[in-house]
């Protein structure tokens, strides 16, 4: 099984600043996608965004982009200009060929305002 | 929006009591997943189905879990005897067989309560 790690519990940011998640896995496949996914108290999980392993342009989704260092295995999560509603856990995967996901064991961010 | 349906949202019980949660994914979704998630940690995959078949069920403790999804729809998972330890949030996912697009949508979660 893939293996993937999340080594911050847990992240504060103040509102309006930057905050950056770091993940990283271990694979010996070369085709893969890697997630981050969202969850919120008491909320059910989302995808927040997504990376093919084949592109080396990072993911952006509005104020949420990635730095995906595939050599390194690492795939971090940046929050630009961080809200309130961004507070919950937060979840790195990895989709390998099997299509199978597996889950970091998450960061939790709490958004100071 | 399409939405993968879970019930029930809530159970308690006792130890030693059999459990079942239920779980409908978004229609055409091939794939299901039943994920154990204890409070605190990430998800941890018990089973999961390519439309009726299994496709791995490893890490489910076949003592005393047990899943179905008879018509490549819907899926039950029960826990019978259920114990102290089994008390998670049980959740559901689907997704899209073999796309290279493929993403997990999840359901809002069984939480269980073993007492």
């Amino acid at each position: 099984a893939q293996t993937v790690t999340q080594s911050q519990p847990e992240m504060s940011v103040q509102e309006a600043e930057t905050v950056t998640l770091s993940c990283t896995y271990d694979t010996s496949e070369s085709d893969y996608y890697l997630f981050w996914y969202k969850q919120p108290p008491s909320r059910q999980m989302i995808l927040v965004i997504r990376q093919e392993a084949y592109k080396q342009q990072n993911a952006t989704e509005n104020r949420f982009s990635v730095n995906f260092q595939k050599a390194a295995k690492s795939f971090s999560l940046k929050i630009s200009d961080s809200q309130l509603g961004d507070a919950a856990m937060y979840f790195c995967a990895y989709r390998g060929t099997g299509n199978q996901f597996y889950f970091g064991t998450g960061t939790s961010l709490t958004v100071i305002p | 929006e399409a939405e993968v349906a879970q019930s029930p949202r809530y159970k308690i019980t006792e130890k030693s009591q059999a459990v079942a949660f239920w779980c409908d994914p978004i229609s055409g979704h091939a794939t299901l997943y039943w994920y154990r998630q204890i409070l605190g940690q990430g998800p941890e995959l018990l089973v999961q189905f390519q439309d009726e078949s299994v496709v791995d069920d490893s890490q489910l403790p076949k003592d005393r879990f047990s899943a179905e999804r008879l018509k490549g729809v819907d899926s039950t998972l029960k826990i019978q005897p259920a114990e102290l330890g089994d008390s998670a949030m049980y959740l559901c996912a689907s997704s899209l067989s073999h796309s290279g697009a493929n993403v997990l949508t999840f359901g809002a979660g069984s939480r269980l309560t073993v007492l």
